[in-house]
């Protein structure tokens, strides 16, 4: 089973601020079919998850442009180029190769 | 607009069964890989199960906890997913969320097993 390690677990930030959130797996999530299955979900206070980032880098429908993400080998990388007060919450990446797995989440919030 | 609401979560003993079911509506179900996610009370994010397609045979893939115990199946007729949940244990209470292969998301119905 793949496993993947968020850093940090919980974090502050100023809005207007950048921030960033690390997703290091366990193993390489390239798939056969040349695509790399990693996401990012964005579930704030009450709500299930939301996607945000689908293989690595590309936005889902809605999400603003201030997110992105992408990879360094097995590392991968969320960020945020200017906090807004709406996206506190926990964030998750998660890996589709079987089995599929999350990693703890980051907990954001504002100062 | 594509929805997915579930239902059928409540209270069970352990040991009990309980089936959930996730209606979907505003895009081609028949067409659409499925999923299910749990989360337990105050905790993070653990895949439950998926499947594929009527055209890919259905097939399903569970996580280890539930493998033998819970069984994924769709009616592409009623475009609604099922998850059927036996010999339920403690640990299975959780908000469970249907999800249209990882994108779109139901609202969750909770399950609690307990005495």
């Amino acid at each position: 089973e793949i496993v993947l390690t968020q850093t940090p677990l919980s974090l502050s930030v100023t809005p207007g601020q950048p921030a960033s959130i690390s997703c290091k797996s366990s193993q390489s999530l390239l798939h056969s079919d040349g695509k790399t299955y990693l996401y990012w979900y964005l579930q704030k206070p009450g709500q299930p998850p939301q996607l945000l980032i689908y293989e690595v880098s590309s936005r889902f429908s809605g999400v603003p442009d201030r997110f992105s993400g992408s990879e360094s080998g097995t590392d991968f990388t969320l960020k945020i180029s200017r906090v807004e007060a709406e996206d506190v919450g926990v964030y998750y990446c998660m890996q589709s190769i079987q089995p599929f797995t999350f990693g703890p989440g980051t907990k954001v919030d504002i100062k | 607009e594509v929805q997915l609401v579930e239902s059928g979560g409540g209270l069970v003993k352990p040991g009990g069964s309980l089936r959930l079911s996730c209606a979907a509506s505003g895009y081609s179900f028949s067409k659409a890989w499925m999923t299910w996610v749990r989360q337990a009370p105050g905790k993070g994010l653990e895949w439950v199960g998926r499947i594929r397609s009527q055209t890919e045979g259905a097939t399903t893939d569970y996580t280890a906890p539930v493998k033998g115990r819970f069984t994924i199946s769709r009616d592409d007729s009623r475009n609604t997913l099922y998850l059927q949940m036996n010999s339920l244990k403690t640990e299975d209470t959780a908000i469970y969320y249907c999800t249209r292969y990882l994108d779109y998301w139901g609202q969750g119905t909770l399950v609690i097993v307990s005495s």
